[in-house]
């Protein structure tokens, strides 16, 4: 069955870098687009960033862009997310999501928490 | 960026009775290709997103179908024909007509039992 575990979270100071990871299976991973989301404790859900089978198209929002990178392996079946210049409200559960118009499994996210 | 406006936030129901979630678009969700990007997304306590409903109105793979999506332009509906006690959680209208420069969620509608 399709499977995605997210890792690397954990708590930073502000400024810092985190890199997570989302290991898939279940499925063929270089056959499908891939998504991460974020979601502030509490709060609603925001996408984040997109990337496309073989990585030649990415999209970012504003929020992250330029702070973010999104990038995968497809020989390793992993999606990554490299987080540079945290701040407070980057403070939030990762999720990262198969597909990218419509993300039909989702991990059960890593939380990351940016504080001094 | 298109705005989502769910209503309403928080929708407490009787078991066994319907529930009913409206979700407005600032924009027309059609896209170019024809289709209509709207998905809504279940978040049950505790839990990640799991999607329900994708294009308006198609039921994703073992989602019951008590769950039934409507609406077409700017106005979305999902309903839950009976509530059961695990469709307790909150749930998301979703647009992915922007795809892929970016994707907008409504705030969310907390399903809860009466």
């Amino acid at each position: 069955q399709v499977q995605l575990v997210e890792s690397g979270g954990g708590l930073v100071k502000p400024g810092g870098s985190l890199r997570l990871s989302c290991a898939a299976s279940g499925f063929s991973f270089s056959d499908y687009f891939m998504t991460w989301f974020r979601q502030a404790p509490g709060k609603g859900l925001e996408w984040i960033s997109y990337i496309s089978t073989t990585g030649t198209s990415i999209y970012y929002a504003d929020s992250v862009k330029g702070r973010f990178t999104i990038s995968r392996d497809n020989a390793k079946n992993s999606l990554y997310l490299q987080m540079n210049s945290l701040r407070a409200d980057d403070t939030a559960v990762y999720y990262c999501a198969r597909g990218g118009r419509n993300c039909d499994f989702w991990g059960q996210g890593t939380l990351v928490t940016v504080s001094s | 960026d298109i705005v989502m406006t769910q209503t309403p936030l928080s929708s407490p129901v009787t078991l066994g009775q319907p529930a009913s979630i409206s979700c407005r678009s600032s924009q027309s969700l059609v896209h170019s290709d024809g289709n209509t990007y709207l998905s809504w997304l279940q978040q049950r306590p505790g839990q990640p997103p799991r999607l329900l409903i994708y294009k308006i109105s198609n039921r994703f793979s073992g989602v019951p179908d008590r769950f039934s999506g409507s609406g077409a332009g700017t106005d979305f509906t999902l309903k839950i024909s009976r509530v059961e006690a695990e469709d307790v959680g909150v749930y998301y209208c979703m647009q992915a007509t922007q795809f892929p420069q970016g994707m907008t969620f409504g705030r969310g509608t907390k399903v809860e039992i009466k």
